[in-house]
């Protein structure tokens, strides 16, 4: 096993701007789900994809969207970016027979 | 509202106390996990609960998922300064026919000190 590798580690854009983050699931991973997290709270879910297909979203506007392919990997796409976008965004994925996540690492996004 | 209640939020204690985490929620999970995350890395899963009444143990750490299944704690026995990070409780909800999205709490911030 890999591992959920994310990329970039870091990244500065300032607001206005448009931002891909990637993530890189295990393979037969078939749900990824992607998350928000301000320092020192819990992560915020943001969206979730089954099977290459959005299956469920949390309470994050329309310019939050996302894609994932069928080599297992996934993006998370921010237009007009917003200084209260900086925070962690994480990438997690999951077999289908099981309950737990895997996570990486995260992307670390300021907003100037 | 938060669909899950952490507390406390902050936690700091000496080395070889113990210490309770606690999860609590008005709505019925179908399963609760707990995660640990330490600063620069995604969380990872400490253990997944199913069954009401449920209690697993991993080493020093008891966890245990209520009755109604729509609770949990954490309990780690006399806690060493790797413990110290962040504890996350999460849930299952539904959001539709095909698809359930995993809730975190606000978090648990432990800090041991020697």
């Amino acid at each position: 096993e890999t591992g959920v590798t994310q990329s970039p580690t870091h990244l500065i854009k300032t607001r206005g701007q448009q931002v891909t983050l990637r993530c890189s699931s295990q393979s037969g991973h078939n749900t990824v789900s992607w998350y928000q997290q301000a320092l020192g709270q819990g992560p915020q879910f943001i969206f979730q994809y089954y099977r290459e297909e959005e299956n469920g979203r949390g309470n994050f506007p329309p310019r939050f969207s996302g894609l994932q392919f069928p080599n297992y990997s996934s993006e998370l796409n921010v237009n007009a970016l917003e200084l209260d976008d900086s925070a962690l965004y994480l990438c997690a994925s999951r077999l289908d027979s099981h309950y737990g996540y895997t996570f990486g690492s995260g992307t670390r996004l300021t907003v100037v | 509202t938060q669909l899950l209640e952490q507390s406390p939020q902050f936690l700091s204690i000496q080395e070889g106390e113990n210490l309770t985490v606690y999860c609590n929620s008005s709505s019925v999970f179908s399963s609760l996990q707990w995660y640990r995350q330490e600063p620069g890395e995604g969380p990872v899963l400490l253990v997944t609960v199913v069954t009401g009444g449920e209690v697993k143990k991993l080493k020093r750490l008891t966890f245990q998922f209520g009755d109604a299944r729509k609770d949990s704690s954490l309990h780690i026995t006399a806690a060493q300064p790797g413990d110290t990070g962040l504890y996350l409780c999460a849930g299952h909800q539904e959001q539709n026919q095909a698809g359930t999205a995993l809730i975190f709490g606000k978090g648990t911030t432990l800090s041991v000190s020697s």
